[in-house]
């Protein structure tokens, strides 16, 4: 059970270049999410997918787009990459929705970005 | 509108002391709240939650912390400090089922040798 992964650990990317943030779960968990890391600025939802084939935008998605066709798989692409777009990213996933009694998220250990 | 603030984003303490992270919400309902440590290179692990019931709540390595509703409040605390303890540690909330949830900006804990 190797719980959430993510690919790849971590990138330089030139401004304008595309590229897709890897994630996976073994858990079989509907809820995905993805969080961007800022110094100082605690994590911002950038999207969220209650199961596959739904996904919703969080506080931060401009510049970002998400798929989710399975249960197990929550990519995330950016398209023009920006400088503003350094950050750490983090992937995670929950059996149940945020709010529930018995939520608990379970995190990746991260993508470092940087774009130059 | 949902937040949560954390007093302080570096804090200090030696070896063996007591270790306090304060965290404060603002809510309209009583919310769930959430406290997750982040080790070096890591991502986010739950330490501990308040959903219902006992306003004073145990966690993983000896932290806890207690849920004051009149004070909104919901500070971490760990009565003797280890060096492993060293991590950033963030405050969460979360107001009802279905709802998202929103992250203070993180704590980091240096322990003092």
């Amino acid at each position: 059970n190797a719980g959430v992964t993510q690919t790849p650990k971590f990138r330089i990317l030139k401004i304008g270049q595309s590229m897709t943030l890897q994630c996976t779960q073994d858990m079989n968990h509907n809820y995905m999410y993805w969080y961007r890391q800022d110094p100082g600025m605690g994590l911002k939802l950038i999207y969220y997918s209650v199961g596959a084939g739904i996904t919703d935008k969080g506080e931060v998605p401009n510049g970002y787009n998400v798929s989710r066709s399975t249960t197990e798989d929550f990519p995330l692409r950016l398209e023009l990459a920006a400088p503003s777009q350094t950050s750490v990213y983090f992937c995670a996933s929950s059996f149940t929705p945020p709010g529930h009694l018995y939520n608990e998220q379970f995190f990746g250990p991260g993508t470092r970005l940087t774009v130059l | 509108a949902q937040s949560v603030t954390q007093l302080g984003s570096h804090v200090s303490v030696s070896e063996g002391a007591l270790v306090l992270l304060r965290c404060n919400y603002s809510s309209s309902v009583p919310p769930y709240l959430f406290w997750y440590v982040q080790y070096p290179n890591q991502g986010l692990q739950l330490l501990l939650k308040y959903t219902t019931g006992a306003t004073l709540v145990k966690g993983i390595n000896g932290f806890e912390a207690e849920f004051k509703k009149s004070e909104t409040s919901f500070h971490l605390t760990k009565p003797s400090a280890h060096m492993s303890d060293a991590a950033e540690y963030f405050c969460a909330v979360s107001p009802n089922r279905d709802d998202k949830i929103i992250f203070g900006k993180g704590t980091r804990l240096h322990i003092l040798p």
